[in-house]
């Protein structure tokens, strides 16, 4: 069975910090690699969306994946308040189907 | 970008009483959309998968006969929660991928549902 682990927080930083945020995932066979933003009575928001080993910076965001170690992480850094949010971690399945992690709260204190 | 539009964002019902949601591709077809349902603080549970043209895909617990789905367009997926409720009362989330293999999702608005 697939399985998303993501650890549920609350993660609380304070205003400017970098929040780091983390995925693992089982499958080795996963495809491609997505961190959504839900807050709070919201639907989910694509914030990143990752394909290959390495980094991937999209303003203050920035996605690293490590498929030999299975793990995606997403770095948010001048973390701000608005940044209050769950984060959920998505694993795409080629012709299969999509595999989300529980979330992980995050709390930016300002 | 491409849209999906979930409508009604938000209903009250009588227990008993049948509820439809309907979700919507606005700029691209979708042969597959996803429906979700989350409860307070708690992560998105895939539902059932909803194939243009033929019978959903419900996951492992879900009730076919309670929550009926129905893809009858290449835009157009429809939940029914039939004789809903109280503990029926959730947070209902479609999507749909964005058709590029990239594996993208794009989420329609959410839809919760009070069962009195």
């Amino acid at each position: 069975q697939k399985e998303v682990e993501q650890n549920s927080g609350p993660l609380s930083v304070p205003e400017g910090a970098i929040a780091s945020l983390n995925c693992t995932y089982s499958d080795r066979g996963s495809q491609s690699f997505f961190w959504y933003r839900q807050y709070s009575g919201k639907s989910p928001e694509l914030i990143m969306s990752i394909y290959s080993n390495g980094d991937k910076e999209d303003g203050r965001f920035t996605a690293q994946l490590n498929k030999a170690s299975q793990y995606v992480s997403l770095l948010i850094r001048d973390s701000q308040p608005s940044d209050s949010a769950t984060y959920l971690c998505a694993v795409f399945y080629y012709g299969q189907n999509f595999v989300f992690g529980p979330g992980t709260r995050l709390s930016v204190l300002p | 970008g491409a849209v999906v539009s979930q409508h009604p964002s938000r209903v009250i019902c009588k227990s008993g009483t049948s509820v439809k949601i309907e979700c919507r591709s606005l700029d691209f077809q979708a042969t597959t959309m996803f429906w979700y349902r989350q409860f307070p603080k708690q992560s998105l549970m895939l539902m059932a998968t909803s194939n243009e043209g033929s019978k959903a895909t419900y996951e492992q617990g879900v009730e076919k006969d309670k929550f009926l789905i129905n893809h009858a367009s290449l835009t157009l997926s429809t939940l029914t929660v039939t004789s809903a409720h109280p503990e029926d009362s959730s947070f209902y989330i479609c999507s749909a991928p964005s058709g590029l293999n990239t594996g993208e999702l794009f989420f329609g608005e959410g839809s919760r549902l009070t069962v009195l």
